[in-house]
């Protein structure tokens, strides 16, 4: 078992439901990402977070919003979403450093209805 | 932007067979190469990391190459057993925490 937790493992909502997924690491890493894992295409990177402050934003749509209130804690906060986000949402970390191996969680199934 | 391609999609062999996984990828400037494994439905797990300055990494019966100039890694896994059969992804790493993916081989090892 990696030392990356994801809650909940599976989620159902509509379209005008609010959710959100968390991710906590126990490694003592100061980076943490999100990727999204679309049926059929390659995982995509979402937000980098470094030492809490957000590196990255890979173009995603505001209905995605993260937070990431200390260097062990990640959320992604969820929307009015669309159908075709429905998709696997990976959290990751590592050290803060770019040469860093990335450690994944199980990740979260998320549907859209 | 960093294209990574793995060839082949899907690979099915026969216990005891060695597997010969392939990826490429079009900007040599990466700061590492990682290969995963994926079980269906579940998260990454890390099986190798080659930093830049290696040539390849080894672990049990796992070997990994890297060919930063023309562009290709390749995983090795010796003596094939069923419980090898999962989806393996090969990611390049930028020096700004960026990972980028390929789509991954479905590798099936039949009993």
């Amino acid at each position: 078992e990696t030392g990356v937790t994801q809650t909940p493992r599976h989620l159902v909502m509509g379209m005008t439901n609010k959710k959100s997924l968390k991710c906590e690491q126990h490694l003592g890493h100061n980076a943490m990402y999100w990727y999204k894992q679309s049926a059929k295409k390659p995982l995509e990177l979402m937000f980098v977070y470094n030492f809490k402050e957000q590196t990255e934003n890979n173009s995603v749509p505001s209905r995605f919003s993260p937070e990431c209130p200390n260097s062990s804690h990640l959320f992604l906060h969820l929307h009015t979403l669309q159908p075709e986000d429905s998709a696997l949402y990976l959290c990751a970390s590592s050290q803060a450093s770019g040469s860093a191996e990335q450690y994944f969680g199980p990740g979260t199934r998320l549907t859209v209805t | 932007k960093q294209e990574v391609t793995q060839i082949p999609a899907a690979l099915s062999v026969p216990e005891g067979e060695n597997l010969v996984l392939n990826c490429s990828f079009t900007d040599s400037a990466i700061y590492n190469l990682q290969w995963f494994r994926q079980d269906p439905g579940k998260g990454l797990t890390s099986l190798l990391l080659i930093q830049s300055s290696q040539r390849e990494q080894t672990s049990g019966r796992l070997n990994a190459s890297l060919d930063k100039s023309s562009g290709r890694s390749t995983l090795y896994i010796a003596a094939s057993q069923p419980g090898d059969s999962a989806t393996y992804l090969c990611a390049v790493g930028a020096n700004d925490y960026k990972l980028s993916f390929g789509a991954g081989t479905t590798v099936t090892v039949r009993a």
